[in-house]
């Protein structure tokens, strides 16, 4: 049972442009929300994260847009950069037994 | 990772042996977790602690146990490795207080 579902799995946007990621997820009791970058070869690193009582949180160009009565939220890359190329994951959480990631998202920036 | 070391980094076994990888902390955090990594489905719960000799399974906790004996060690063995067990593991260590988990750098494992 997949209890966070990710999309697209794969994304190529263009230079300057905004990389947009979607998850949804199944389990009312999640009360954390957040995404990690992974590059090749390293461990998942924390880039943004939110709570079920906002609906967005902005960081420099990297915002999310959370919707509690859909139970999706997603990510967005402003003005997205080569460097932004990497997998992405969002992931649910509510209590001291882990979180409940989605499968994935392979981001390319094309220059 | 700062705070978090996983060893080995990487490893070859054979089928049927045992294996243990090691993840330590400097954070003194309360929870530690261990991961797996495979494509296509992200990263899977294998099993996690609360606490010293306070553990707990996760979704993919069969052929796998755990142990910690200290806040700063967490032992992930796997008893007679098979070839399905060839995967990245990673390790998390989160704070009591906060929600903010940490990853280590992780161990890629092969199993021939």
């Amino acid at each position: 049972q997949q209890q966070v579902k990710q999309s697209p799995q794969s994304l190529i946007v263009q230079k300057g442009g905004i990389s947009i990621i979607n998850c949804a997820y199944e389990n009312t009791a999640f009360d954390y929300f957040p995404w990690y970058q992974q590059f090749p070869g390293k461990g998942p690193a924390l880039l943004i994260a939110i709570r079920p009582d906002v609906s967005e949180k902005k960081e420099g160009r990297f915002t999310i847009s959370f919707n509690k009565s859909a139970k999706q939220f997603s990510l967005h890359i402003m003005d997205s950069q080569p460097g932004d190329s990497a997998t992405y994951f969002c992931a649910a959480g509510g209590g001291a037994d882990g979180l409940t990631f989605g499968k994935g998202t392979h981001l390319i920036i094309q220059p | 990772d700062a705070g978090i070391t996983q060893s080995p980094r990487h490893k070859v076994t054979e089928t049927g042996t045992p294996v243990t990888l090691r993840c330590h902390q400097t954070e003194n955090h309360r929870y530690m977790y261990w991961y797996r990594q495979d494509p296509g489905h992200g990263l899977r719960l294998i099993h996690y602690s609360y606490g010293v000799k306070d553990t707990d399974k996760g979704e993919v906790s069969d052929g796998y146990s755990v142990s910690r004996s200290k806040t700063e060690d967490f032992l992930l063995t796997l008893e007679s490795a098979t070839s399905s067990q060839t995967s990245v593991y990673f390790c998390a260590i989160r704070a009591q207080a906060n929600y903010g988990y940490t990853f280590g750098s992780g161990t890629r494992l092969t199993v021939v």
